[in-house]
C-alpha cells in the first residue's frame, strides 16, 4: 500500500510568486491535513479537508488556501509569498475519524529567496 | 485551546527505558491525548494514544495520570534509531483539531 506522497519535494520561489503543492492521500483515506513546519519549529496546523470539503484552518492568512479533488487528493496554494513562507509543508491523511491516526507524507520543502 | 508543556529535550541510553512527560492542565473530557514522532528528515510518525486508561502497544505504553492533567509516553528499552522529536498533542474529538506543540528531542547514547 503506497504512503501519502507530496509533490515536489522541493520548490523555490522568489517573493510575490505563487506555490502549488499537492498531496496524494493513502488510498481509501478520504481526509487531508496540512501542517507547516518552519526550521526547527514544531508543526503548525493550515488546514483540514474532509470528504471535499474544508473543514477547519488555522491561524494562516487567507493568501493560503487549498482545495480537496473528488479523488480526495489535496492541492495547498501560496500566493504572493513571503520570506517567512519558507518552510516545509507536510501533509497527512486518516480514514477513521474516530481515532484520527494520522499518516505523514516526506512533506515539501519550499524556500523563497 | 487546551496546550501541552513538554521538556524541550532528554536524553536516554540505549536499551534503557526512556519517560517523556507531557503536562495537560486544561484538558477537557472530550480530548484524546496522541503522540508523535519525527525521525529527522521524515514526517511524522503515529506512536500511541488514549483517552482516559492507560494504553501499551508494539512501540510503547503511554501512562494517563487520574486527572488526565498528565500523561507519560514509555520507551521500554531506547534503540538508536528512537532517536526523534516526541509530540504529545491533545485532539479535540468534536472539531479533530490536532494542535502539535514543540515537542522533546530525544537523543539515545550508545
Amino acid at each position: 500500500e503506497a504512503g501519502v506522497t507530496q509533490s515536489p519535494t522541493h520548490l523555490i520561489k522568489t517573493r510575490g510568486q505563487q506555490a502549488t503543492l499537492r498531496c496524494s492521500p493513502i488510498s481509501g483515506h478520504t481526509s487531508v491535513y496540512w501542517y507547516q513546519q518552519a526550521l526547527g519549529l514544531g508543526l503548525q496546523f493550515l488546514l483540514w479537508y474532509d470528504e471535499g470539503e474544508e473543514r477547519n484552518r488555522g491561524n494562516f492568512p487567507p493568501r493560503f488556501s487549498g482545495r480537496q479533488f473528488p479523488n480526495y487528493s489535496s492541492e495547498l496554494n501560496v500566493n504572493a509569498l513571503e520570506l517567512e513562507d519558507s518552510a516545509l509543508y507536510l501533509c497527512a491523511s486518516y480514514r477513521d475519524r474516530n481515532k484520527n491516526i494520522q499518516y505523514f507524507g516526506a512533506g515539501t520543502r519550499l524556500s523563497v529567496l | 485551546d487546551a496546550k501541552t508543556t513538554q521538556p524541550n529535550s532528554m536524553e536516554s541510553n540505549e536499551e534503557e527505558p526512556v519517560h517523556l512527560p507531557c503536562n495537560h492542565s486544561t484538558i477537557s473530557g472530550t480530548d484524546y491525548i496522541h503522540w508523535y514522532r519525527q525521525l529527522p528528515s521524515q514526517g511524522p510518525e503515529y506512536v500511541i494514544h488514549g483517552l482516559t486508561s492507560n494504553v501499551n502497544n508494539r512501540m510503547a505504553s503511554l501512562a494517563i495520570a487520574e486527572d488526565r492533567k498528565s500523561s507519560t509516553l514509555i520507551l521500554h528499552r531506547a534503540t538508536l534509531r528512537d532517536a526523534a522529536v516526541y509530540y504529545c498533542i491533545l485532539r479535540d474529538v468534536g472539531n479533530n483539531d490536532m494542535r502539535f506543540g514543540a515537542g522533546t528531542r530525544l537523543t539515545v547514547k550508545p
